[in-house]
């Protein structure tokens, strides 16, 4: 079935320290590919998406890259900072339902 | 914002307790769903409605009832809960409903409701 597969956490950085949170899936056909994030106290927010292979979705600095050849799509930002602290979720949307990981918790150290 | 919002933010509630959460979008979307999060669990969907019908119950128990009076409204009925429903209640909408669900599309979040169950 359709699955999505997160690092776990927490992952601890130094400001500006730069950033890889790991996601691969299992997917039937070509889903679409999305991060969320969501920080303390809120729901979740759309980060960024991708809809097919080489795509890159990109939004406040962060970006990942569709790999459908190794079924990743891996969240990278060149210089965090401690705004960044929040709970990052890979999603993907297949036959009609989103699925999500498990979610990683990062903390921004100053 | 994003445009969907809960109330209330937090609830503590007794087993014998009946409440309700209200959740409504201003998006003009069709589809409005509930997820729970656990801690250290993944989200789970737990009801779908599609243009005020149901279209998706992930066997949720009896003790968590559904209503979607319209496509900006939807309310979760909670009655004779257990200390492990005790969670953060998610509201998502989305432009189109799951018979039309295309796969580009995302669901926009509410804030949530923070429920203990005593």
């Amino acid at each position: 079935g359709n699955s999505v597969t997160q690092m776990e956490g927490p992952v601890t950085l130094s400001e500006e320290a730069f950033l890889t949170i790991n996601c691969t899936y299992t997917a039937t056909g070509y889903p679409s590919l999305f991060w969320y994030v969501q920080y303390p106290g809120e729901g979740l927010q759309l980060l960024l998406k991708a809809t097919k292979a080489d795509d890159k979705g990109s939004n406040k600095g962060f970006e990942a890259t569709y790999r459908k050849e190794t079924t990743s799509f891996h969240l990278e930002k060149g210089s965090v900072q401690v705004s960044d602290s929040a709970v990052y979720f890979c999603a993907l949307n297949r036959d009609d339902k989103i699925i999500f990981g498990k979610g990683t918790r990062l903390h921004i150290l100053p | 914002e994003t445009g969907v919002t809960q109330t209330p933010r937090h609830l503590v509630m007794g087993m014998t307790n009946k409440k309700s959460l209200k959740c409504e979008q201003h998006l003009g979307h069709n589809a409005m769903y509930w997820y729970k999060q656990s801690a250290k669990k993944p989200l789970e969907l737990m009801f779908v409605y599609n243009f005020k019908e149901q279209t998706e119950n992930n066997s949720v128990p009896s003790r968590f009832s559904p209503e979607c009076p319209n496509s900006s409204h939807l309310f979760l009925h909670l009655h004779t809960l257990q200390p492990e429903d005790s969670a953060l209640y998610l509201c998502a909408s989305s432009p189109m409903g799951t018979s039309g669900m295309t796969s580009t599309d995302t669901q926009y979040f509410g804030p949530g409701t923070r429920l203990t169950v005593l």
